[in-house]
């Protein structure tokens, strides 16, 4: 019951900026977009979230739709080891929403 | 601060035979997720416990599968008997506000 909707697959040259998008167009006005991504055989890691305005990390940057019925990741820089899949999550803040991962987007990273 | 501790890493187990997972999560975090990951596809949410009560284990096999987190710290995940279709990656993950923090997960393969 993933509220997300993702690209299965993409490709980007390194050093390009990689975006990924995400469709969540039945966000509710409380709930946050979530970005994590796995690197083959780890577990997933946290890269960044949002409610409605830009975010921007030392890993990436996070552009939400004035809608908010759509966001993308973006990796400015991206490099071999930012291949991974990536997955884009929407739930509240606090509180004991269930965390639910999609299918995610795998990103490969091409030298 | 200390990440998220799971253990064994790895385990092999023949169809029938019983096995237990272990998660030490980050301290102070209330809510702990176990998932599985089967290869290729996304973490499967199968138990989300606030403190030591469970949210959410619709997606838990309940008749093979049981997991406990007692005073709300630790907590074990157990499959018994295991199937061949148990072969996967379980992950372990805590969170004290939306962003969870993940263990390295151990990998079970049921022969």
């Amino acid at each position: 019951d993933a509220k997300t909707t993702q690209p299965p697959s993409m490709d980007c040259a390194e050093g390009r900026a990689a975006n990924l998008p995400c469709n969540h167009s039945t966000i509710s006005g409380n709930e946050y977009v979530y970005w994590y991504r796995q690197i083959h055989s780890q577990g997933p890691q946290y890269i960044i979230h949002g409610l409605k305005n830009n975010e921007t990390n030392e890993m990436a940057s996070l552009i939400i739709t004035e809608d908010r019925k759509s966001s993308t990741l973006i990796l400015p820089h991206a490099t071999l080891r930012d291949t991974a899949v990536y997955y884009c999550i929407v739930r509240v803040l606090q509180g004991a929403q269930k965390l639910v991962f999609g299918q995610g987007t795998r990103l490969t990273i091409n030298p | 601060e200390a990440g998220v501790a799971q253990s064994p890493r790895y385990k092999i187990i023949e169809k029938r035979q019983s096995v237990a997972f272990w998660c030490n999560p980050i301290s102070g975090h209330a809510t702990l997720y176990w998932y599985q990951q089967i290869l290729g596809q996304g973490p499967k949410l199968l138990i989300q416990f606030q403190n030591n009560g469970v949210v959410d284990d619709s997606q838990l096999p309940k008749d093979r599968f049981s997991a406990e987190r007692l005073k709300g710290v630790d907590s074990t995940l157990k499959i018994q008997p295991a199937k061949l279709e148990d072969s996967a990656v379980y992950l372990c993950a805590s969170s004290q506000g939306g962003r969870a923090l993940f263990g390295p997960g151990t990998r079970l393969t049921v022969l």
